[in-house]
């Protein structure tokens, strides 16, 4: 099933800094790209998406960006907080949702 | 938004026993999805769970082992059958109103001995 790939599998961030985490994707059919945040014990939230028609996304701290021609996208958080120290997956698919590995994006203080 | 209610959130069973794990959504939906996660890995797709049909399932997953019931709009049931310690796993439930958007249940830890 999976058909996203999520790079890097784990990051380490200082309070205040940007985190960034990658996507790559295989099926171009697709046209709707969300994250979700997971924390321990609890179900993914959907934290943001992206179509195709537009290159980034922004909703408070974070935002997407889209590359088309490299099939990829990036989730990026502004001014990381230890309350961002969560797993981040990626999807793609319609309805179905492919997801990712995760990513584990821990913030220290 | 919808939000959505797992039970039980957690279990222990004997191998060989089966499981069903409800799942309630505090509005109608159009789609509901059952995943199986491992601790600290990805999600995986079991099925689609449809009204009033027999549900879709993914490769690699059977109608006996996970028998999944939708009755209506707000409710979905899934059913491990005879299990296995291979078994173990958080199965979540997901709910969406449209093709893309899907919310998550908080999931049910089950453990097989």
């Amino acid at each position: 099933q999976q058909q996203v790939k999520q790079s890097p599998q784990s990051l380490i961030v200082q309070k205040g800094g940007i985190s960034i985490i990658n996507c790559a994707y295989e099926n171009t059919a697709f046209d709707y790209f969300p994250w979700y945040q997971q924390f321990p014990g609890k179900g993914p939230a959907l934290l943001i998406a992206i179509r195709p028609d537009v290159s980034e996304k922004k909703e408070g701290r974070f935002t997407i960006s889209f590359n088309k021609s490299a099939k990829q996208f990036s989730l990026h958080i502004m001014d990381s907080q230890p309350g961002d120290s969560a797993t981040y997956f990626c999807a793609d698919g319609n309805n179905r949702l492919a997801f990712g590995k995760g990513n584990q994006v821990v913030v220290i203080p | 938004s919808a939000v959505i209610s797992q039970k039980p959130s957690r279990d222990i069973c004997q191998r060989g026993t089966s499981l069903t794990i409800q799942c309630q959504v505090d509005s109608q939906v159009t789609m509901m999805f059952w995943y199986r996660q491992q601790p600290g890995q990805s999600l995986t797709l079991i099925a689609t769970a449809n009204q009033g049909s027999e549900a879709t399932y993914e490769s690699g997953f059977v109608i006996d082992k996970f028998p999944i019931s939708r009755p209506n709009l707000t409710f979905s049931t899934l059913t491990v059958s005879n299990m296995s310690p291979e078994d173990s796993s958080i199965y979540l439930c997901s709910a969406g109103t449209d093709q893309e958007t899907q919310y998550f249940g908080p999931g049910t830890r089950l453990l097989v001995l």
